[in-house]
């Protein structure tokens, strides 16, 4: 099974901050990566997939990079309505899809 | 607009059975793989299985496999988990997850907002 690190588990920033948040996969898992948004009581959002691609209707704000074992999620200025949890998921090890632990992004 | 809907969702004694559906609405259902994952009380995220356009080809996560059955009925565009031999560790809210796919691509661009399991001892 694929083991996928997030850093850090917490992240504090401030509103029109930048925050860049880590996801380190235990073994290469090419550019199959995608990055979820869960705010307290909802479903998870796609942000992005591919490890760079932007979903349909996601803020050019979100970016992401990385390939092989490190991949980056970017907020270039966060808005007070980024603040949640933050979760990577690989697919290259289909059907065993992993999540990573999930970084808290707080004001 | 795209839209999921879990229901099934309860609590049950340990060892015993439940059915989940998922109603989806506002795409042709029969033309996406579907998902269900995931996520016990302040944890993460867990796959729990997916299911081909047709039906034909399932995959559950190892976890589960043997207990669990994941099934979709394309003329009632629904999506089932059937949930057999339940056990503590199983007590999640299910969310269902479609897709963009129809060759399953094991990304995941609409969730439902998930229903509660919740397995007594």
């Amino acid at each position: 099974e694929i083991v996928l690190t997030q850093s850090p588990a917490t992240l504090s920033v401030s509103p029109g901050e930048r925050a860049t948040l880590s996801c380190r996969a235990s073994q290469s898992v090419s550019s199959y990566l995608a990055w979820y948004q869960q705010k307290p009581g909802q479903a998870p959002r796609l942000l992005i997939y591919g490890a760079s691609n932007r979903a349909t209707g996601i803020p050019a704000r979100f970016s992401g990079s990385g390939s092989g074992t490190d991949f980056t999620l970017t907020i270039s200025s966060l808005e007070p309505e980024d603040f949640a949890v933050y979760y990577c998921q690989q697919r290259s090890d289909w059907p065993r899809i992993t999540f990573g632990q999930g970084t808290r992004l707080e004001i | 607009q795209v839209q999921l809907v879990e229901s099934g969702g309860g609590v049950v004694q340990s060892g015993r059975s439940l059915r989940l559906s998922c109603a989806a609405s506002g795409f042709t259902f029969s033309r996406n793989a579907m998902h269900w994952v995931r996520q016990a009380p302040g944890k993460g995220l867990e796959w729990v299985a997916v299911i081909s356009v047709d039906g034909r080809d399932y995959y559950h996560a190892d976890s589960v496999k043997g207990r669990f059955t994941i099934s979709r009925d394309n003329s009632r565009n629904t999506l089932y988990l059937q949930m057999n031999s339940l056990r503590d560790e199983d007590t999640a809210v299910y969310y269902c997850a479609r897709d963009p796919s129809a060759a399953a691509n094991y990304y995941f661009d609409y969730w439902g907002q998930g229903t509660l399991v919740t397995v007594s001892s």
